[in-house]
């Protein structure tokens, strides 16, 4: 069984421009969360897709989407850049979008920001 | 608005001490609590996951407990080891939302053992 994997691993990008980080849910998982972790602080929820939706966003801003397609991986796009929005930035998949599902991280995508 | 917080934020021990790191949140409507280990630059690796109804969750040598009308959780580390040394995070999902959020999580409490 394949658990969460996510790319690139590591991204260069400079203010203004545009990023798209990918993400592949376990195997049978059909809910994706993505999560925002700056350096030094606990990740924080960004949104989350089930079924291809968007079901559930956390306090961020609309430059901030995402994608989930038919297989449920899924796409993080963030729109002009900002130097805040260097951090790590985590996906995680369950099982389905009951509360009590274990959420699967993956190693994450460190994006930074110049 | 849940929030969760960490005590202490940093501890340092010599190897093969048992030690206990606290997890607070503000809001007991949740569905679970997780525990999360995670290693510098890293993912997060899930430790024990307790669900509401549940008291506690134990994975060899670590025992994680859930007071949930006290909004408080443990984290107990029995016989410590440097291979221990990580981040410990404890997470939340609010359970207002019907399943629509996300984990909530602490800031951590960063852990060194001591060869």
């Amino acid at each position: 069984e394949t658990g969460v994997t996510q790319s690139p691993t590591h991204l260069i990008k400079t203010r203004g421009q545009q990023v798209t980080l990918r993400c592949s849910s376990q195997s049978g998982h059909n809910t994706v969360s993505w999560y925002q972790q700056a350096l030094g602080q606990g990740p924080q929820f960004i949104f989350q897709y089930y079924r291809e939706e968007e079901n559930g966003r956390g306090n961020f801003p609309p430059r901030f989407s995402g994608l989930q397609f038919p297989n449920y991986s899924s796409e993080l796009n963030v729109n002009a850049l900002e130097l805040d929005d260097s951090a790590l930035y985590l996906c995680a998949s369950s099982l389905g979008l009951a509360g009590n599902y274990e959420q699967y991280f993956g190693p994450g995508t460190r994006l930074t920001v110049t | 608005k849940q929030e969760v917080t960490q005590i202490p934020a940093a501890l340092s021990v010599p190897e093969g001490e048992n030690l206990v790191l606290n997890c607070s949140f503000t809001d007991s409507a949740i569905y679970n609590l997780q525990w999360f280990r995670q290693d510098p630059g890293k993912g997060l690796t899930s430790l024990l996951l307790i669900q509401s109804s549940q008291r506690e969750q134990t994975s060899g040598r670590l025992n994680a407990s859930l007071d949930k009308s006290s909004g408080r959780s443990t984290l107990y580390i029995a016989a410590s080891q440097p291979g221990d040394s990580a981040t410990y995070l404890c997470a939340v999902r609010p359970a207002s939302g019907g399943g629509a959020d996300g984990l909530t999580f602490g800031k951590g409490t960063h852990l060194i053992i001591q060869p």
